[in-house]
């Protein structure tokens, strides 16, 4: 029982370039999350997602798209990379609303 | 913008001493959760208060929540070095409409130093 993995968990990027940051979990968990760490700043959600097939803005949206096409699976991505998303991302699940999260072990991204 | 807000931003104690967190948020809540934070590790959950419940306890934990005041610490004690770590509250807001998520909203840390 993995919980919740995150792919890559080191990324370098210039900027202008594209990724997707994978997140999966196999709790068969409705609910999904993307947030960024920047220091002294906490977590900030960026999307989240109610269930398969929806997905919805959080308090930092711009600048990156996500999919929910499997329940077990929350794609993050950044079409056109910026320093400015320079941070940690991590990604969580909740078997409800509101509940306790799982959170994976996160993605440090570098934007030069 | 930030719902909960920790109290100190740092906090450094002796081996064997209590410690103890605050986090004040600004909206009416259903739930406030503490979690914990090791060096370049992803938050790992530690205990979960409704708003109505003012304490509860977890082994070495317990947390108090104050709904009048918007306020919730969380008190550690006897802190072994194993429990350096940074602490973040999260509260997850009341009366959001159905068909969305009651989304955490996490503050920004405590970062707890436990000396051996």
């Amino acid at each position: 029982n993995a919980g919740v993995t995150q792919t890559p968990k080191f990324r370098v990027l210039k900027t202008g370039q594209s990724m997707t940051l994978l997140c999966a979990q196999d709790m068969n968990h409705e609910y999904m999350y993307w947030y960024r760490q920047d220091p002294g700043m906490g977590l900030r959600l960026i999307h989240y997602s109610v269930g398969e097939g929806t997905t919805a803005k959080g308090e930092v949206p711009d600048g990156y798209n996500v999919s929910r096409l499997k329940k077990q699976n929350f794609l993050l991505g950044l079409e056109s990379a910026a320093p400015s998303q320079t941070s940690v991302y991590f990604c969580a699940s909740s078997y409800l609303a509101g509940a306790e999260a799982f959170f994976g072990q996160g993605t440090r991204l570098t934007v030069v | 913008s930030q719902q909960g807000e920790e109290d100190p931003q740092a906090l450094s104690i002796q081996e064997g001493e209590n410690a103890t967190m605050n986090c004040s948020y600004k909206t009416s809540i259903n739930n406030l959760q503490w979690y914990r934070q090791n060096s370049g590790r992803g938050l790992v959950h530690l205990i979960l208060i409704r708003s109505n419940e003012r304490e509860k306890h977890s082994g070495r934990l317990r947390v108090t929540l104050d709904t009048s005041k918007k306020s919730s610490s969380l008190l550690i004690t006897a802190s072994r070095a194993a429990d350096t770590a940074s602490y973040f509250c999260a509260t997850a807001a009341r009366g959001v409409s159905s068909g969305s998520a009651r989304q955490l909203t996490f503050g920004s840390g405590t970062q707890l130093t436990v000396l051996p």
